[in-house]
C-alpha cells in the first residue's frame, strides 16, 4: 500500500524553528516529486514548497522563501521541511504529497498531480 | 503567486450537474495542460479527482469530467450525489516551476 505518514508537528513560538518529516512507503521513492501542502484551519489549500527526484529542482511559495528549506533522503525514503523564523500566520495542518499521473511519461520529468497525500501534521505558531 | 479564483460555493440538486470554474493567467492555466482538481472531505486529506485538465485517475467516477478554455479551467459533476459534498479545489503548474491551488468552493447539494 502506497502510504506517506507525516510528523514532527507541534506547538511553537513565533521566531523558533520546527522540522518535519514525511516517511514514504510502498512506492519506489525516487521515481517521485514530493511536495508540501498546508491548509490553514478552516481555510484553503496552500502549496507550500516541492522537490524533484534528485534533488535538482527545488521550489518554494512566496510566502516561505529563505525561511522553510525542503530536503529529501531517498536512502531513507523521507522528507523533509526545515521551517526557520516561524510566524502565527504558518499555523496549520501540513501535508506531504507525492506526485503521479504524469501523462503515460516519467514522473521524473514531468509536473504530475498529487496523486497521493498523508493525513497531515498540525503545526500552531503562538506565544 | 495568487490564488486561482474559485466561486465560494456552488449548490445543486441530486441528479443535476453543476460546474465549477478555476480562473487563472498566461503563466498558469492557460500557459499548461497540468491542471488538477481535488475533493476534500471534513477532516480528511484531498483526494486526486481530475489531472492534466480532463483526465480521470482510476476508481473515479465518470460524473466527473474537466475542461479548459484559455485561462479558466472547470469541473463538471454530472448526475450529483449526496456523497459529492465537500470542498474543490484546483491546482496548476506555473512557469515558475511552482505549483498554485484556488481558493476553493464548496459543493451543497440541496
Amino acid at each position: 500500500e502506497v502510504q506517506l505518514v507525516e510528523s514532527g508537528g507541534g506547538l511553537v513560538q513565533p521566531g523558533r524553528s520546527l522540522r518535519l518529516s514525511c516517511a514514504a512507503s510502498g512506492f519506489t521513492f525516487d521515481d517521485y516529486a514530493i511536495h508540501w501542502v498546508r491548509q490553514a484551519p478552516g481555510k484553503g489549500l496552500e502549496w507550500v514548497s516541492g522537490i524533484s527526484w534528485n534533488s535538482g529542482s527545488i521550489g518554494y511559495a512566496d510566502s516561505v522563501k529563505g525561511r522553510f528549506t525542503i530536503s529529501r533522503d531517498n536512502a531513507k525514503n523521507s522528507l523533509y521541511l526545515q521551517m526557520n523564523s516561524l510566524r502565527v500566520e504558518d499555523t496549520a495542518l501540513y501535508y506531504c504529497a507525492k506526485v503521479g499521473y504524469c501523462g503515460g511519461d516519467s514522473c521524473r520529468t514531468t509536473p504530475g498531480s498529487f496523486e497521493i497525500w498523508g493525513q497531515g501534521t498540525m503545526v500552531t505558531v503562538s506565544s | 503567486q495568487s490564488a486561482l479564483t474559485q466561486p465560494a460555493s456552488v449548490s445543486g440538486s441530486p441528479g443535476q450537474s453543476i460546474t465549477i470554474s478555476c480562473t487563472g493567467t498566461t503563466s498558469d492555466i492557460g500557459g499548461y495542460n497540468y491542471v488538477s482538481w481535488y475533493q476534500q472531505h471534513p477532516g480528511k486529506a484531498p483526494k486526486l479527482m481530475i489531472y492534466d485538465v480532463s483526465n480521470r485517475p482510476s476508481g473515479v467516477s465518470n460524473r466527473f469530467s474537466g475542461s479548459k478554455s484559455g485561462n479558466t479551467a472547470s469541473l463538471t459533476i454530472s448526475g450529483l450525489q449526496a456523497e459529492d459534498e465537500g470542498d474543490y479545489y484546483c491546482s496548476s503548474f506555473t512557469s515558475s516551476s511552482t505549483r498554485v491551488f484556488g481558493t476553493g468552493t464548496k459543493v451543497t447539494v440541496l
